[in-house]
Parts: C-alpha cells; sequence; structure tokens
C-alpha cells in the first residue's frame, strides 16, 4: 500500500516564524506536490516536483518556497508565517510517465494555524 | 485555460436515495478526468477516473461516464449510505501525455442521513 505521510497533523505557530511541513512517501514515486485546502476554494496548487532538487511553481506559490533533496521527501517552507497561511495543507505522490491516468496519492493532510 | 467547475454544496440525502453531482471542466487538450473523496480527517483517495469519450468509472456503487460533446463526467450512485458522507472532487488532467498536474474544482459537500 501507498503510503504518504506528513509531520504533523495540528501544528500552531506565530506570525513571523519559519515553518516546515514534511511530507514523506515510500513508493519511490518521481512526483510530489503541496496543496492548500480552504473552505469554498478547494484545492490550490502551491508547488510540485517531478525529480529530486527540481521545483515547479503551482498556482499560488507567493510566501512559499520547497526542497527536494531526496526523492521520498518533500518540504514546504513558510519563510515568515502570516495569518492568511491559516490553511488545510495536502501533501501528494505519482510515478512518473504513464501520462494522465497516474493516480496521485494524498497524505492526511496538516492543519496549520498561525496566530 | 483548465478547469472544472462543480455544483456547489452541501448537499444532504437520506440513505437509499440517489445521488447527482454535476461536474463539467474546460480543457485545452484531451484530458483524463478524475473523481477523488475525502472522508472525515483524512487526506484525498482516487474513487474512479476515466480517460478517454465514452468510458465509465466506477468503483464502490459511484459511476462516471467521460462525455466529451457534453465536457462533462457527473457522479452518480443508485443507493447512498451513511458512509459515503464526505467531499467529493472532480479534477482533470489536462495533458495525459506530459507530467502535468491536477486540476481541481471545489469540491462538494455530501451528508447522508439515516
Amino acid at each position: 500500500d501507498v503510503k504518504v505521510t506528513q509531520s504533523s497533523r495540528y501544528l500552531v505557530k506565530r506570525t513571523g516564524e519559519k515553518v516546515f511541513l514534511e511530507c514523506v512517501q515510500d513508493m519511490d514515486h518521481e512526483n510530489m506536490f503541496w496543496y492548500r485546502q480552504d473552505p469554498g476554494l478547494g484545492l490550490r496548487l502551491i508547488y510540485f516536483s517531478y525529480d529530486v532538487k527540481m521545483k515547479e511553481k503551482g498556482d499560488i506559490p507567493e510566501g512559499y518556497s520547497v526542497s527536494r533533496e531526496k526523492k521520498e521527501r518533500f518540504s514546504l517552507i513558510l519563510e515568515s508565517a502570516s495569518t492568511n497561511q491559516t490553511s488545510m495543507y495536502l501533501c501528494a505522490s505519482s510515478p512518473a510517465g504513464g501520462g494522465g491516468t497516474d493516480t496521485q496519492y494524498f497524505g492526511p493532510g496538516t492543519r496549520l494555524t498561525v496566530l | 485555460g483548465n478547469s472544472v467547475t462543480q455544483m456547489e454544496g452541501p448537499v444532504t440525502l437520506s440513505e437509499e436515495a440517489f445521488l447527482t453531482i454535476n461536474c463539467t471542466y474546460t480543457a485545452t487538450g484531451y484530458p483524463s478526468l478524475f473523481w477523488y473523496v475525502q472522508y472525515p480527517g483524512e487526506g484525498l483517495q482516487l474513487l474512479l477516473k476515466a480517460t478517454k469519450a465514452d468510458d465509465k468509472g466506477s468503483n464502490k456503487g459511484f459511476e462516471a461516464t467521460y462525455r466529451k460533446e457534453t465536457t462533462s463526467f457527473h457522479l452518480e450512485k443508485g443507493s447512498v449510505q451513511v458512509s459515503d458522507s464526505a467531499v467529493y472532487f472532480c479534477a482533470l488532467i489536462p495533458n495525459p501525455s506530459g507530467n502535468t498536474p491536477l486540476v481541481f474544482g471545489k469540491g462538494t459537500r455530501l451528508s447522508v442521513i439515516a
């Protein structure tokens, strides 16, 4: 069974703090993704990565950065957390190639609150 | 551009009722289409998918047919259960021949009452 794990289910941080959200997958997938989920807005793509050390901006990258030093790990970084970054953050992974039929596997999410 | 439009929720049904959640899409290429489900407190999981016109995806009693002429991929189930209460997301991959991320709709919350 594919497993995508996220470092925390719930996180509370203060405005201005640097925040790290970690995601690990155990199926040797090439592709990894970070989304945020907000009521009424659905899922919005922040960043994605198709290989180690590479990254692509999604729809809402402002205020975020990512790191992928190892294939199984994809980190989302909030350089200086702000209250409008309070949200549910979802990580996903999928295998490379195979075109658009490949399933994305999601982690359980991290609910981040910035005070 | 590429986008997915789902019916607004929440949808509340009695157990054993018929379910339809509408989904239409706009895509620049020939997309693959997906339905994902998010149960309370969990991440998303794939419910079903279809990769070409007239394909029908099905799983757990849910079905959706890829209709290219109406650019739709409506989700249906003949008899819902309380355990089907969840948020349902329609999604597409615009260009299945390349590595492109999913484009999601905003989700539809379904509540089934006994």
